[in-house]
């Protein structure tokens, strides 16, 4: 176990939707990434926050925004539902931003319909 | 851009045995890191061994060790000793230095390893 913990594990949702996931980080890290990794497929990454403040983003539309509260926990917000969204949302975490080693979460996994 | 490439979807290998996985990687950057990491089916990423790019000496965790040739751009796994529980998807990844930006993982699309007893 690493720590970091994800919600819900499983979600199901309609096109055009909303969602919003959950990442609680490993205590003392102040670093939360989020990658998404379609099925068959490696993780992507999506962005990171790094003290509440977005630190990197990868290649994914605006509709994908980020949270970092003062606790360090995270969410990630996706608008307008599209079908290919349907993945696992895997968030990891590390004690500084420039630290190599990242701690992975179990992921969510979220069906779009 | 940087890619990570792995060509062998699927690999078996029988328990006790020895296995390797195959990455190369393109990139233009000189300091980097590389690592493998392992999903099983509860789908949590965990990292197996991880390699700086200006270490010539190839790392070793317990019965997992990785031949890194840079100038080939080449970051093999070799599993020894098999066993039931290294059963998973594999993935190779690359991360570009330097240190305090943004720690960003470059996977490879993975290797599903079967150990079969």
């Amino acid at each position: 176990e690493t720590g970091v913990t994800q919600s819900p594990t499983h979600l199901i949702k309609t096109r055009g939707q909303q969602v919003t996931l959950r990442c609680s980080s490993q205590s003392g890290h102040n670093t939360v990434s989020w990658y998404q990794q379609a099925l068959g497929q490696g993780p992507q990454f999506i962005f990171q926050y790094y003290r509440e403040e977005e630190n990197g983003r990868g290649n994914f539309p605006p509709r994908f925004s980020g949270l970092q509260f003062p606790n360090y926990s995270s969410e990630l917000n996706v608008n307008a539902l599209e079908l290919d969204d349907s993945a696992l949302y895997l968030c990891a975490s590390s004690t500084y931003r420039g630290q190599t080693e990242a701690f992975f979460g179990q992921g969510t996994r979220l069906t779009v319909v | 851009a940087q890619t990570v490439t792995q060509s062998q979807p699927e690999m078996s290998v029988q328990e006790a045995e020895t296995v390797t996985l195959s990455c190369t990687y393109d990139t233009s950057e000189n300091n980097y890191y590389l690592f493998w990491y392992k999903q099983p089916p509860s789908r949590q990423m965990i990292l197996v061994i991880r390699q700086e790019a200006y270490k010539q000496q190839n790392a070793t965790e317990n019965r997992f060790s990785v031949n890194f040739q840079k100038a080939a751009k080449s970051f093999s796994l070799k599993i020894s000793d098999s066993q039931l529980g290294d059963t998973a998807m594999y993935f190779c990844a690359f991360m570009k230095l330097p240190a305090f930006a943004t720690n960003k993982l470059i996977f490879g699309t993975g290797t599903l390893l079967a150990v079969q007893p």
